[in-house]
């Protein structure tokens, strides 16, 4: 079945700066890439995904890029602010269920 | 539009006990998954249902269950509670028929088995 890895864990940075976490995937098979920020006490809210046929997408400050054929993607932060501060996760669609990252928390420094 | 709801959002368990669980998609979606999301493995997908079918099964025993009604919303039943059943669990909707579609989070209920 699919696997997820997901990098780093945690990750600070000072306010401004960029933060950039990494995916890797082993199903060729998988198609759509969603990425949801978690906030304590509260459940995943998706801020970008990308399907398959796509190899950028940006969304203001939040952008995901997707290699598919070294079955990674990644996403992107910019001018982070401390409310980017939560537990970000990245996953993939294997026939419909989410297949989901360990999860990175990022720690923004003001 | 109102997001995905979960009731209840806090419950206490004995062990052996059994718990339900419910959840309200948005309005609209046919779809919801569900999921255990727990610190030492993470976010685990359960089921899926879509017009009351079960679309798709994760790896977990029997003793996890679940139902869609005719109006999208969903249940999930646990039998013979287990202490590593301790868990958030999450329920998730969906609009798009195709299995790719994107999916919403509600805010989760904190199972504590004891």
């Amino acid at each position: 079945g699919e696997n997820v890895e997901q990098h780093p864990s945690t990750l600070s940075v000072q306010e401004g700066d960029s933060a950039v976490i990494k995916c890797t995937y082993s199903d060729s098979a998988s198609n759509y890439f969603p990425w949801y920020k978690q906030e304590l006490g509260k459940g995943p809210q998706l801020i970008i995904d990308i399907r398959s046929n796509v190899g950028e997408k940006k969304d203001q400050r939040i952008a995901v890029t997707l290699n598919k054929t070294a079955k990674h993607f990644s996403l992107h932060i910019t001018e982070t602010q401390p409310e980017d501060s939560a537990v970000y996760f990245c996953a993939a669609s294997q026939g419909g269920k989410l297949i989901f990252g360990q999860g990175t928390e990022l720690s923004v420094k003001p | 539009k109102a997001g995905v709801t979960q009731t209840p959002r806090y419950l206490i368990k004995t062990r052996g006990q059994q718990v339900t669980l419910s959840c309200s998609p948005i309005s609209g979606h046919r779809s919801v998954s569900w999921y255990q999301q727990t610190p030492g493995q993470g976010l685990q997908f359960l089921f899926e249902y879509f017009s009351e079918t079960q679309r798709n099964k994760g790896n977990f025993p029997g003793r996890f269950s679940g139902r869609q009604f005719s109006n999208s919303r969903s249940e999930m039943n646990v039998s013979t509670l287990e202490l590593g059943d301790s868990a958030l669990y999450l329920c998730a909707s969906s609009f798009f028929k195709r299995e790719e579609g994107e999916q919403y989070f509600g805010p989760g209920t904190r199972l504590t088995v004891t």
